[in-house]
């Protein structure tokens, strides 16, 4: 089956830095995408790999290992506003999204 | 501005009672997303639309049905909610299938069944 994988809950500190890791099992591939939901809000989007390496944008950055089926986001000089789940999602052979449940990630002062 | 708008954004139901959510968009896009999504859980995919062309997925109950009047609007039916209906349903499109084309996601319509 297809799997997506990623820790329920982390918390950071304002100002520090966050790596928040998902893995996936998916039939085929066809790109990674990273997106933010704020609690009662739709997910917005954030990042989309689709080849090995780091994508940088502003204070967040994206990687992916297409061998390991490994992904990680990065978050620099968290800000409380960044209190929100991260959903990592996956296009497979067919382009059908595969989600995960999403990270909560909760930023204490 | 919103580009994918979603009415109601709450809306609260009897058992039983069909209940029709609203979408539209302003982006012209060929594909248009229905999803369910309850707390601490992963979007749900319903069914979607390419253009006119509707597609269910395979475990999507019959209790819920769409439609695609045209290209801007698309509405979700529940025809007879239980209690396990109640989420966030939230409506999506995008130009193309797949590939980097990101989803752009609709505020979200809250259902309550009571």
């Amino acid at each position: 089956g297809q799997n997506i994988d990623q820790p329920t809950e982390m918390t950071a500190t304002e100002g520090a830095i966050v790596q928040i890791n998902c893995t996936y099992q998916t039939s085929g591939f066809n790109g990674l995408f990273w997106y933010q939901q704020h609690a009662g809000e739709a997910p917005t989007f954030l990042s989309y790999n689709v080849l090995d390496g780091l994508e940088e944008k502003g204070r967040f950055s994206s990687f992916l290992s297409r061998s390991k089926g490994y992904s990680y986001l990065l978050l620099k000089e968290l800000q409380m506003k960044d209190s929100a789940s991260y959903l990592c999602a996956v296009s497979d052979s067919n382009y059908q999204l595969i989600w995960g449940a999403g990270t909560k990630l909760i930023i204490k002062p | 501005d919103a580009m994918v708008i979603q009415n109601p954004r709450y809306q609260v139901t009897q058992f039983g009672k069909p209940v029709t959510l609203s979408c539209s968009q302003t982006l012209n896009h060929n594909v248009m997303y229905w999803y369910q999504q309850k707390s601490s859980q992963a979007p749900k995919l319903l069914f979607h639309y390419y253009d006119k062309d509707f597609n269910n997925e395979a475990d999507t109950p019959d209790n819920f049905q769409s439609r695609r009047p045209n290209t801007s609007f698309c509405f979700l039916d529940i025809r007879s909610p239980g209690l396990g209906d109640a989420a966030m349903y939230l409506c999506a499109t995008s130009g193309q299938l797949g590939s980097s084309d990101t989803i752009y996601f609709g505020e979200g319509s809250w259902l309550t069944v009571v």
